[in-house]
Formats: C-alpha cells, sequence, structure tokens
C-alpha cells in the first residue's frame, strides 16, 4: 500500500542531543513537508522540498536542518539549538503541483527530558 | 503572507443535527481553500479543497464547504452529525498556487450521542 511512514512513532531525548525523524514515501510525490503541531497553535511548516537536492525554509526552520537526497526520503534533524522541541511532528508529501491533498505520516512524537 | 482563522476551539453538537466549523481566510492573490481532519495521535487526512468554480464543495465522509468570497469564508458543514465524526478540524489556505500551505489553529469538534 501506498504512503507516508514517520519513524520513531515515540522518541524521547535528552537536552542537548541531536535526533533524526525519519519519512519515507513511497507515493512518487515530488514535494514533501515538515510540518510541527503544538496544541492549540495548529501546524507550522518547518521545512518544505519540491524536488530532490533542493528546501527551503518554512516559518520555524531555526534548530531544525533537512536533507532530499532521495525522492522518497525527506529526514529532519532537531538540533540541539532548538529551544522547545518538544512537540509532534507531521511529515507530508503532495504530488506536485500545489494541488493542496498533503498525505501525512502518522506523526512523531518528540519529548526531550 | 496568506493566514487563516478558526474562531472556535471547541464546537459541540448533538448527533443527527447539522454541524458548523468555522474558518476565515486572508490572501492577497487567490485563495486556495482545503479541509482535513485529525483524529488522536494521529496524521491529518485531506476532506476537501476549494480552487475555483462551483463555491459549494462536496468532500469526503459527507462533509460540503462552502466558499464566501465576500466574506472571506470557507466554513466546513455537514447535514447531520454522527459521533464518529469527533475529531479536530483543520482549515488551510494556499495564496494561489505557491508552496506555503497556511493551517488554523484547528476546532475541535465533539459529537454527543
Amino acid at each position: 500500500d501506498g504512503g507516508i511512514t514517520q519513524s520513531p512513532k515515540y522518541l524521547f531525548r535528552k537536552e542537548g542531543q541531536n535526533v533524526t525523524l525519519s519519512c519515507e514515501q513511497n507515493l512518487n510525490h515530488d514535494a514533501m513537508y515538515w510540518y510541527r503541531q503544538d496544541p492549540g497553535q495548529g501546524l507550522r511548516l518547518i521545512y518544505y522540498s519540491q524536488i530532490v537536492n533542493d528546501f527551503q525554509k518554512g516559518d520555524i526552520a531555526e534548530g531544525y536542518s533537512v536533507s532530499r537526497e532521495k525522492k522518497e526520503s525527506f529526514p529532519l534533524t532537531v538540533t540541539s539549538a532548538q529551544k522547545n522541541p518538544t512537540a509532534f511532528y507531521l511529515c507530508a508529501s503532495e504530488q506536485g503541483a500545489q494541488t493542496g491533498e498533503l498525505f501525512f505520516g502518522e506523526g512523531s512524537r518528540l519529548t526531550v527530558l | 503572507a496568506q493566514s487563516v482563522a478558526q474562531p472556535e476551539d471547541q464546537v459541540n453538537v448533538a448527533e443527527g443535527n447539522p454541524l458548523t466549523v468555522k474558518c476565515t481566510y486572508s490572501v492577497s492573490g487567490n485563495p486556495y481553500l482545503f479541509w482535513y481532519v485529525q483524529y488522536p495521535n494521529r496524521g491529518l487526512q485531506f476532506l476537501l479543497k476549494y480552487i475555483t468554480g462551483d463555491n459549494l464543495v462536496k468532500g469526503s465522509y459527507g462533509f460540503e464547504a462552502e466558499f464566501n468570497k465576500s466574506q472571506t469564508s470557507f466554513h466546513l458543514k455537514k447535514p447531520s452529525a454522527l459521533v464518529s465524526d469527533s475529531a479536530l478540524y483543520f482549515c488551510a489556505v494556499r495564496d494561489g498556487g505557491n508552496n506555503d500551505m497556511r493551517f488554523g489553529a484547528g476546532t475541535r469538534l465533539t459529537v454527543k450521542p
């Protein structure tokens, strides 16, 4: 079945540690996105990528990094520079042309201890 | 930049009654409008979208939304609510065909038996 897979589903991290969240899609979609969800704030865009080897910052990119070496994969690294990393992280993909029909993964919940 | 507002944090309706979840938007160009639904600890699922054409858009699970340009609104509606409709609903907007999709803060819908 086609879809987006995020891993891990739950992750605990100590302060000062970097952590990488995985996002893989087998939908052959061109565009991929990372959002952060906090209670009462909706979704905020961290990074997005329209094509392989290219990505752009969203509203809250500070303290995060991404790569897009393969069409299927768009990993997000939460660095120690991110001051408040505890959140629910959602990855999404879209088949080009800004159709708006984003396909979301099940999310990764990161907790910093 | 485009933005979207969902004025109600919570909407409560009785099963069988009609429901409305409100959304207003702000864009400088042509609005592309979307509704998504999120169940607990899950990713978002696409419900419907307005790009152009008929102001009344029909989507999944019996939901529909009406685009009102003069009021800059895109309210989500359903004639008869089900308990299983209880979830978190997000309105989203794009300014024309750009890549940056902005989400509202979400409205929690509770349908009581």
